[in-house]
């Protein structure tokens, strides 16, 4: 079965500076995809990135990145120049290839960003 | 709007009354899911359908839970005589399914509170 630690709770970061998330993963199928989900306090999940099993490069998408270490089957979200309406929690998931596309999520991880 | 969007935002109910949630997918989606989200945790599966079938129940959907999908378009989640432990954000997923990514869209979810 598949599963995602999350082992930050909370996390502080001054604007403008960048702040990495840490994910890691266990599964043991060959192809997988991780994605990073961002929740503000009003509740709706946003996406923010993909980064699939056989992909080589890095997801980028804006000021987000996605350092994919695959051996260490570890996906870490790096958040660059943050910004006050970063502030929100973040979760990790992985991808459950069985056919049904369900994500399985992580325990999230709380971004405040200090102004 | 063409986001996925649920109805209601809010449910206050008592213990042992029935509930009846709503899920309007992204028009052109196959794909739709079920999650549950308790304080402070990451959203937990509960059940996927492929067009109108449900193909998937997780053990966190007990007999009391029962979902529709009537002509793969909109879905409804009933969660009959509940419980104070049924308290928890009930978010609605699609997506189209195409190759691995799968991107899910979600909508802002139905804040149960069950007094």
């Amino acid at each position: 079965a598949q599963k995602i630690t999350q082992t930050q709770p909370g996390m502080f970061v001054q604007e403008k500076e960048a702040v990495t998330l840490d994910c890691t993963y266990d599964t043991s199928d060959q192809s997988y995809g991780l994605f990073w989900y961002k929740q503000p306090s009003s509740g709706e999940m946003i996406f923010l990135i993909y980064q699939g099993s056989y992909d080589e490069q890095n997801a980028t998408e804006g000021r987000y990145s996605l350092n994919f270490q695959k051996a260490r089957k570890s996906a870490n979200l790096v958040i660059s120049a943050s910004q006050l309406g970063d502030s929100a929690m973040y979760f990790c998931a992985i991808f459950d290839p069985g056919n049904t596309g369900k994500l399985i999520f992580g325990q999230g991880t709380t971004l405040q960003v200090k102004p | 709007d063409t986001g996925v969007s649920q109805d209601p935002r809010h449910k206050i109910t008592k213990r042992g009354q029935n509930v009846t949630f709503r899920c309007d997918p992204i028009s052109e989606h196959n794909r739709l899911y079920w999650y549950r989200q308790t304080l402070g945790q990451g959203p937990e599966f509960l059940t996927y359908f492929q067009n109108e079938a449900q193909l998937e129940k997780s053990r966190l959907l007990s007999d009391r839970f029962s979902a529709e999908r009537p002509k793969g378009s909109f879905s409804t989640l009933e969660i009959q005589r509940t419980e104070q432990g049924d308290s928890a954000m009930y978010l609605c997923a699609s997506s189209w399914g195409q190759g691995l990514s799968y991107e899910q869209y979600f909508g802002p979810g139905t804040r149960l509170t069950v007094t």
